[in-house]
């Protein structure tokens, strides 16, 4: 079955960048989504379609990718940033969504 | 302003049906396609099925297909998730959320399944 693979922890400090990764086979061939979500609340999208922000997404967030995987960068780290971050891709199909297990971003 | 709204959430024995709504406002929601997605108690998430407008075709995750049905009442501006022979797994918040680019979620609602 498809699958999506990302870390399950990043650490940073305060005005670093943090960069986390998504792989899956299909990537290729489909768009990637990432959302964050904070404790006790739904889940918000930052990145759609790879590389676009939402309207009211902080510019400091962005996507890219590369063959197989896909990459959300946090430029300039903010402690309200801690939350963790599931990337989302449909299979080749485009009929069955899949999520990655999430990445725990800390800002230490 | 678009919202959405579930409501249908609680306590039900395995085995037990349920029958969740999610109210929708704020865009046309009868041009909408729709998705259901849940997240067990400190588990990541999972998505359940989706529903697309028209027709109102639908998809589902394996985990949930044969014992669940997404369906939509135009009319009421309103997405369902009727689940059937419900197991202790299926104990999760359940989201209902637009299918577009940006999406939008409700707030979710608690399925708990346990007896």
């Amino acid at each position: 079955s498809y699958e999506l693979t990302q870390p399950p922890s990043v650490s940073v400090s305060p005005g670093q960048t943090a960069r986390i990764t998504c792989s899956g086979d299909e990537m290729p061939r489909q768009y990637a989504y990432w959302y964050q979500q904070k404790p006790g609340q739904a889940p918000v999208m930052v990145i759609y379609k790879d590389s676009e922000r939402p309207s009211g997404i902080p510019e400091r967030f962005s996507g890219s990718r590369s063959g197989t995987t896909v990459t959300l960068t946090i430029s300039g780290v903010q402690a309200e940033d801690e939350a963790v971050y599931y990337c989302q891709s449909p299979d080749t199909s485009d009929t069955y969504q899949m999520f990655g297990g999430g990445t725990m971003l800390t800002v230490l | 302003e678009v919202q959405l709204v579930e409501s249908g959430g609680g306590l039900v024995k395995p085995g037990g049906s349920l029958r969740l709504s999610c109210a929708a406002s704020g865009f046309p929601f009868r041009n909408a396609w729709m998705n259901w997605v849940r997240q067990a108690p400190g588990k990541g998430l999972e998505w359940v099925g989706r529903i697309k407008s028209d027709v109102g075709t639908t998809d589902y995750a394996a985990s949930v297909k044969g014992r669940f049905t997404i369906s939509r009442d135009d009319s009421k501006n309103t997405l369902y998730l009727q689940m059937n022979s419900l197991r202790i797994e299926d104990t999760a918040v359940y989201y209902c959320t637009t299918i577009s680019d940006p999406d939008y979620w409700g707030q979710g609602t608690l399925v708990t399944v346990s007896s």
